[in-house]
C-alpha cells in the first residue's frame, strides 16, 4: 500500500555508465517531481510533471532525462555518470496546490 | 524570487520539554507554507501546512506551528518532546500561484532522554 514507491533504492555504478531511476504513485496525484538530496542533505528540485507534460526543469545537467508514460509514473535517466551526481535522488507526488508526498529515496553512488 | 531561511543547523532539547524549530521565509506574494520529517535512511514525511485561515496549525505527531506574516515566519513547536521525535525537519514554502517548493536547509533536532 505504498504511496509514492521508488526503485531501486540503492544504485552502485561506475562513472560513464547509464542508469535509470523509476517512480510509481498510486495517489491519483496529478503532479510528480523529481528531487535531489546532497551529502548536506540539501534538497533541490530537479524536474516537475503534471499530467506528462514538464512544467519544471531546473538547471540540470542535460544528461538528466524524465520520462512520463502516464500521470503514475515518472523515470529518471541519466546518462554518462559522474562522480558529483552521487546523491540520493527523491520521487514526490501532489495535486496541484497542495503538500507533497515523498518517495523513499534512491542512494546512487558512482565510483 | 522565494527563500526559506531555518537558522538554526541543530537544536538540543530534554525530553519532555517543549520544543522550538525557527523558519522564516520570503516570498513576493501570498506563501504556501509546509513542515516535512525526515528520519535517517526515509523520505521525507508531511507534518502540516499553513496555506491560509487559523494563524496556528496542528499537525501529525502532536506538532503545530505558527505562521506569522509580519515577522515572515512559520516556526514548528511541539508542547513535550520525544526522544522519537529526533530527526532531521524541514521548512518549504511555495508562492500561491506557483509550482516550485522551496526548501529550507534542515534543522537537526535532538532530543535527549
Amino acid at each position: 500500500d505504498t504511496a509514492v514507491s521508488q526503485t531501486p533504492k540503492y544504485l552502485v555504478t561506475q562513472m560513464g555508465n547509464d542508469k535509470s531511476i523509476k517512480c510509481e504513485q498510486n495517489l491519483g496525484h496529478d503532479t510528480m517531481y523529481w528531487y535531489k538530496q546532497d551529502s548536506k542533505k540539501f534538497l533541490k528540485i530537479m524536474f516537475s510533471y503534471n499530467n506528462k507534460e514538464l512544467i519544471i526543469n531546473e538547471t540540470v545537467p542535460n544528461r538528466f532525462s524524465p520520462k512520463s508514460p502516464d500521470k503514475a509514473h515518472l523515470n529518471l535517466h541519466i546518462n554518462s555518470l559522474e562522480l558529483g551526481d552521487s546523491a540520493v535522488y527523491f520521487c514526490a507526488s501532489s495535486q496541484v496546490e497542495t503538500e507533497q508526498y515523498f518517495g523513499p529515496g534512491t542512494r546512487l553512488t558512482v565510483t | 524570487a522565494q527563500s526559506v531561511a531555518q537558522p538554526e543547523d541543530q537544536v538540543n532539547v530534554a525530553e519532555g520539554n517543549p520544543l522550538t524549530v525557527k523558519c522564516t521565509y520570503s516570498v513576493s506574494g501570498n506563501p504556501y507554507l509546509f513542515w516535512y520529517v525526515q528520519y535517517p535512511n526515509r523520505g521525507l514525511q508531511f507534518l502540516l501546512k499553513y496555506i491560509t485561515g487559523d494563524n496556528l496549525v496542528k499537525g501529525s505527531y502532536g506538532f503545530e506551528a505558527e505562521f506569522n506574516k509580519s515577522q515572515t515566519s512559520f516556526h514548528l513547536k511541539k508542547p513535550s518532546a520525544l526522544v522519537s521525535d529526533s530527526a532531521l525537519y524541514f521548512c518549504a514554502v511555495r508562492e500561491a500561484g506557483y509550482s516550485t517548493l522551496t526548501f529550507g536547509k534542515g534543522t537537526m533536532l535532538l532530543v535527549s532522554p
